[in-house]
C-alpha cells in the first residue's frame, strides 16, 4: 500500500491564481481531512469528509474547497490565492471506529 | 469547546537525559487521546495513544498515562537519543454528530544533542 500520498510536494503561486491540491489513498479509509499547518498555530482542520459524496466544514475552511466522488481522493482546491493561505497542507485518512489518522507527506504552498 | 494545551518549545536536551512533554485537555464526553510525532520534512506519524482513563500508551520508549482527574496525557521517556529528534503534537479525538475529529495541540519542538 502507498498509504497517503500528496501532491505536489511544493508550489508557489501568485495572488488570485487557482490550484489544486491532491490527495489519494489506497486503505479504503471513510475518513479524509485536510489540515493547514503553521508556525505556532499546530494542525488546524480545514475540511473533512466521512465518505464518497460527503463533506463538512473544519475549523479554517474558508478560501478552500472541497469534493469527495471516490472514496480514495479528496482534492482541495483554492479558488483565488492568498498570502494568508502559504503554509504547509497535510491531508489524512482513517478508518470508520479505528483510532490512527494516517498522513501524507504534506504539500508547502507559498502565495506571494 | 474541545482544546488542547500542550507545553511550549523548544526543548533541547543533550542525549539520554529524560524528557517530559506536558499536555492538558479539554474535552466533553471521554475523548481518546494521542501523541503524533513529526520527523524533519515528514508528516505526522502516531507515536501512541489512549483511549481510556488510566490507560497508558506506549511505543519506542516512549510513555504517556491518560489522567482524567487531571486532564492530562503527558509525554515521557527515560533516555532520549538524537534520533527523537522532531516536533511532538498532543491531540484529542472527540466524535460529534457521527463525525470523528482530531483536535491537536501546537506542537513542541524537541531537539536531542550528542
Amino acid at each position: 500500500n502507498a498509504g497517503v500520498t500528496q501532491t505536489p510536494k511544493f508550489q508557489v503561486l501568485k495572488t488570485g491564481q487557482s490550484m489544486t491540491l491532491q490527495c489519494a489513498q489506497d486503505m479504503n479509509h471513510e475518513y479524509m481531512s485536510w489540515y493547514r499547518q503553521d508556525p505556532g498555530m499546530g494542525l488546524r482542520l480545514i475540511h473533512y469528509s466521512v465518505g464518497a459524496g460527503i463533506t463538512d466544514q473544519g475549523e479554517v475552511p474558508n478560501g478552500y474547497n472541497v469534493s469527495r466522488s471516490t472514496t480514495e481522493d479528496f482534492p482541495l482546491r483554492l479558488l483565488s490565492a492568498a498570502p494568508s493561505q502559504t503554509s504547509v497542507y497535510f491531508c489524512a485518512s482513517s478508518r470508520r471506529g479505528e483510532e490512527t489518522q494516517y498522513f501524507g507527506p504534506g504539500t508547502r504552498l507559498l502565495v506571494l | 469547546g474541545n482544546s488542547v494545551t500542550q507545553m511550549e518549545g523548544p526543548v533541547t536536551l543533550s542525549e539520554e537525559a529524560f524528557l517530559t512533554i506536558n499536555c492538558t485537555y479539554t474535552a466533553t464526553g471521554y475523548p481518546s487521546l494521542f501523541w503524533y510525532v513529526q520527523y524533519p520534512g515528514e508528516g505526522l506519524q502516531l507515536l501512541l495513544k489512549a483511549t481510556k482513563a488510566d490507560d497508558k500508551g506506549s511505543n519506542k520508549g516512549f510513555e504517556a498515562t491518560y489522567r482524567k482527574e487531571t486532564t492530562s496525557f503527558h509525554l515521557e521517556k527515560g533516555s532520549v537519543q538524537v534520533s527523537d529528534s522532531a516536533v511532538y503534537f498532543c491531540a484529542l479525538k472527540v466524535t460529534q454528530g457521527g463525525s470523528e475529529k482530531l483536535v491537536f495541540g501546537k506542537g513542541t519542538k524537541l531537539t536531542v544533542n550528542p
